[in-house]
């Protein structure tokens, strides 16, 4: 598509619950980016793709947060065992092939996490 | 730690007059900068970006300006119209070399 897709729009979890989050990036695009943000404020960089493999997982809480990538199927966020400051808008973002370089990050709408 | 940041967390302007977002970073070694504009409830909408080898770049109605010297990066609209009220967000991609590192953003009023 034109426009990089979140589902769902909203999320609601009790305390403990697993989340999944979804994303389908821009056609062509190489790249997917997931940023969490607190408050409407500040980013923070979560993990991305290089297609279906794992780029970048800097900011990756390892012990509750997974995310995949597969071919022919939305990217997906997923939070074991969701925790009360896991409350946030989930973004994911997607760019297109870089050779060697950062390109745009095209957003999309937001994925907002409440948790109970 | 290295971090990029906003001078001003709100900025207030009459329909018509010209906006100056500021923004600085601390990394040396970004390359790459963006501005994002983010209505509420809404993704964060790119602007305009720039790369290091420029110290201006123009779009419609916006110019973005890099000063490498004092790590300085702004974000110039022109004739700012109502549809411009949002959070602008700066953002580099530092050591990563594709996430980026985002500010903490500036919240534009435009009054009529």
């Amino acid at each position: 598509g034109e426009e990089v897709a979140q589902t769902p729009k909203h999320l609601v979890r009790g305390e403990g619950q697993k989340a999944k989050l979804y994303c389908a990036p821009i056609k062509g695009h190489s790249y997917v980016f997931w940023y969490q943000q607190v408050l409407k404020n500040e980013f923070k960089f979560l993990i991305s793709f290089q297609n279906e493999n794992v780029f970048d997982e800097t900011g990756m809480p390892k012990e509750r947060f997974s995310a995949k990538c597969l071919p022919n199927s939305p990217c997906s966020l997923e939070i074991q065992a969701t925790k009360l400051e896991d409350s946030a808008v989930y973004f994911c973002a997607s760019s297109p092939p870089a050779s060697g370089i950062t390109d745009t990050q095209y957003f999309g709408p937001g994925t907002r996490l409440t948790v109970l | 730690g290295e971090s990029v940041g906003l001078h001003l967390p709100t900025l207030s302007v009459q329909e018509g007059d010209n906006s100056i977002i500021n923004c600085a970073y601390s990394n040396s070694a970004s390359d790459y900068f963006i501005w994002y504009k983010q209505e509420s409830g809404k993704g964060p909408q790119f602007i305009i970006d720039i790369r290091s080898n420029m110290d201006k770049r123009q779009g419609q109605r916006v110019t973005v300006l890099l000063n490498k010297t004092v790590k300085h990066l702004s974000l110039q609209i022109a004739a700012t119209q109502p549809g411009d009220s949002a959070v602008y967000f700066c953002a580099e991609n530092g050591d990563s070399g594709y996430a980026l590192n985002f500010g903490k953003g500036t919240s534009l009023l435009v009054t009529p």
